[in-house]
Order: C-alpha cells, then structure tokens, then sequence
C-alpha cells in the first residue's frame, strides 16, 4: 500500500516562496503520478498540478502558472511542490495524492497528511 | 473548467438514517465522477471513484450513482463515524479536475 507524507507545517512572509515534500512508500513511485491540491481555511479543493516521475513532465493548473513548480525525485522516491511569490490568499493545506492513472477514469488515493502553509507578515 | 455543484450544502441526520447527497456537473462528464469523505483536521479518504465503484475498505452502506451531469451518493443507514464534509470530484477533463464544494453532514 502506498503511503504519502508530507512535510511539516510552514510560515512565510508575502512575496516569499515555499517548497512541500511528499515523501512515498509501499509503491511503485515511477510509475504514479503524483498530483497537488490544495484546501483554503474552511473552503473547497484546488488543484495545482501533478507530475508522472517515470516522465519527469509536469502539468499545471492555468492560474498558477508561472508561480508553481512541481518536481519528483525517484532515487528518493520524493515529490515537491514549490510556490512562489506567496500572497496572504495562498494560506491553505496543501495536499498531495496519488492519481490512479487511466484518464479520464481517475482519481486521487492516497493522500498525504496535508502541510498547512500560512502567509502572513 | 467544468464547474461542480452539491446539495445540500449541509444536513442534519440521526443514526440510521438513510442520506443521499446530489452532486451535478455543468456538463457531461460521462461516469467519470468520484465521491471523498473528509473529517477535520483529515485528508480526504476515497469512497467512490468512477461514480458506482465501491474502493476497498469502504463499508457496503456507500454506494454512488449517476451518469452525465447527475449524480447522488447514498448513505443506507448513517453511522456516529460517518459525520464528515463529503465531496464530488470530476476527473473528465483530466488533468484541470474540479471539486464540488461539498457537503456537511451533522448530527
């Protein structure tokens, strides 16, 4: 079974960037593709983008474009997900989460435990 | 995007209760729609994926439907354990998936 976990909580001021792990398990990393999204205080899910390690090429959300990097690390089994030029409205849980592949019939499982990112000056 | 809808927006239920939560799509997004149980301060568990697929591990008391634009998850008869935010995903126009807002069900 495939477990995810992800890194630990961070604070950033406005302007700043961030970088979240999510570290894999108990699967065949390559082979996934993991994806990344994220949940605002008290609001619905938004995804960022994901990447398929195996191919290393990674697909983004339109509106972060520019502003997100994802990445992965098969020798380590690791994903990331870098955001910059971090404004106080990108305060939210960032989660990330195995896609199923076979698209469109996909969907997300695992997820990580989620890493709480605030912005705030 | 493919916009995604719930009803309600939350609901109050006794244990043993039969549920049913509404999820519509903007458009046709075929079957390909997967239903997830939240608790606070939890990632987001599977329920459903491919709008009827019971996923392993999940009690037989879930069960989805729905085709096109329509689509209900039901819950047979509620446990205290199954009081969360429930969401829909569409995974039609992989990779820009959308989320319903979900839907709270209380006590």
């Amino acid at each position: 079974q495939v477990q995810l976990v992800q890194s630990g909580a961070e604070v950033r001021k406005p302007g700043s960037s961030v970088k979240v792990s999510c570290k894999a398990s108990g699967g065949a990393f390559s082979t996934s593709t993991i994806t990344w999204v994220r949940q605002a205080p008290g609001q619905g899910f938004e995804w960022l983008g994901g990447i398929s390690p195996i191919f290393g090429t990674p697909m983004y959300a339109q509106r972060f474009q520019g502003r997100v990097t994802i990445t992965a690390d098969t020798s380590t089994t690791t994903g990331y997900m870098e955001l910059n030029s971090l404004r106080s409205d990108d305060t939210a849980i960032y989660y990330c989460a195995r896609d199923s592949g076979g698209a469109p019939e996909s969907w997300f499982d695992p997820w990580g435990q989620g890493t709480l990112v605030t912005v705030s000056s | 995007d493919i916009q995604m809808t719930q009803s309600p927006s939350s609901l109050s239920a006794s244990v043993g209760d039969r549920v049913t939560i509404t999820c519509r799509a903007s458009q046709s997004i075929s079957y390909y729609l997967n239903w997830y149980q939240q608790k606070p301060g939890k990632a987001p568990r599977l329920l459903i994926y491919a709008a009827s697929s019971l996923q392993s591990g999940v009690p037989s008391r879930f069960s989805g439907s729905g085709s096109g634009t329509d689509f209900t998850l039901t819950i047979s008869s509620l446990q205290p354990e199954d009081f969360a935010t429930y969401y829909c995903q569409q995974s039609y126009s992989t990779p820009q998936v959308t989320f319903g807002p979900g839907t709270k069900l209380d006590i």
